[in-house]
């Protein structure tokens, strides 16, 4: 079936850095992947919808500045947390749907912890 | 605004127990409801639902869901210890390209 692979899995890193996370679809083409956040007992919340060869829609109150997406092939999307600190902090998860097939669910890589001590 | 709401948020049974799991929702340009199922990492597909009465089934899980009464209901019979998770519910709009909004969870726990 369908493969969403996220990489790194886990990530500790100092205040200040910028994390970048990679989204992969294995055996699909992606025209449209979505990052999602999750903070601990809390549900998923849609941060952005990465769109392969154009920029990005951020949903209100995630800062685009901060959280920079790159979607330059049909099969990978990037996330960068830049200049990381411990309130960005979460559970990121990408997500991601077959182009050629349509009404189908969207298939979830394993997802990224991120902690900024 | 669009809503999901789930209940109960949490729930803990016996194996062997069957389980109701609601999601009821107010939104605007309904495509379909989901529901996933969430252990420790990235949410499992379970279902998905467009139209209303027609129940979806895989093994001892079902879903149906109700387009009238905006909601849907997700069923487990037999439960057994390894069902323990969060089981999310997600709608899809029709205009937005497949994201999806989730709703806040049923945390279910099922003892031995």
């Amino acid at each position: 079936g369908a493969v969403v692979s996220q990489h790194p899995s886990w990530v500790i890193c100092k205040s200040g850095t910028s994390v970048k996370i990679e989204c992969r679809s294995l055996d699909f083409q992606a025209t449209t992947m979505f990052w999602y956040r999750q903070f601990p007992k809390q549900s998923l919340m849609l941060m952005a919808t990465s769109n392969e060869g154009s920029k990005a829609t951020y949903e209100q109150g995630v800062e685009k500045d901060k959280f920079l997406i790159n979607h330059a092939s049909l099969t990978l999307s990037t996330l960068t947390v830049t200049s990381a600190h411990p309130e960005d902090s979460s559970f990121y998860i990408c997500s991601a749907r077959d182009r050629d097939i349509s009404n189908q669910p969207q298939h979830f890589g394993d997802g990224t912890r991120l902690s900024i001590l | 605004e669009d809503k999901v709401v789930q209940s109960p948020l949490s729930l803990v049974v016996h194996e062997g127990d069957t389980v109701t799991l609601n999601c009821s929702y107010e939104v605007t340009n309904f495509r379909s409801l989901l529901w996933y199922k969430q252990e420790k990492k990235a949410p499992t597909f379970l279902f998905m639902l467009t139209s209303s009465g027609i129940e979806k089934k895989s093994g001892r899980l079902s879903s149906i869901l109700d387009k009238k009464e905006l909601f849907s209901i997700l069923n487990i019979t037999a439960t057994q210890t390894g069902d323990s998770a969060v089981y999310l519910c997600a709608f899809s709009y029709s205009n937005s390209g497949y994201a999806l909004n989730f709703g806040k969870g049923t945390s279910l726990l099922v003892t031995p």
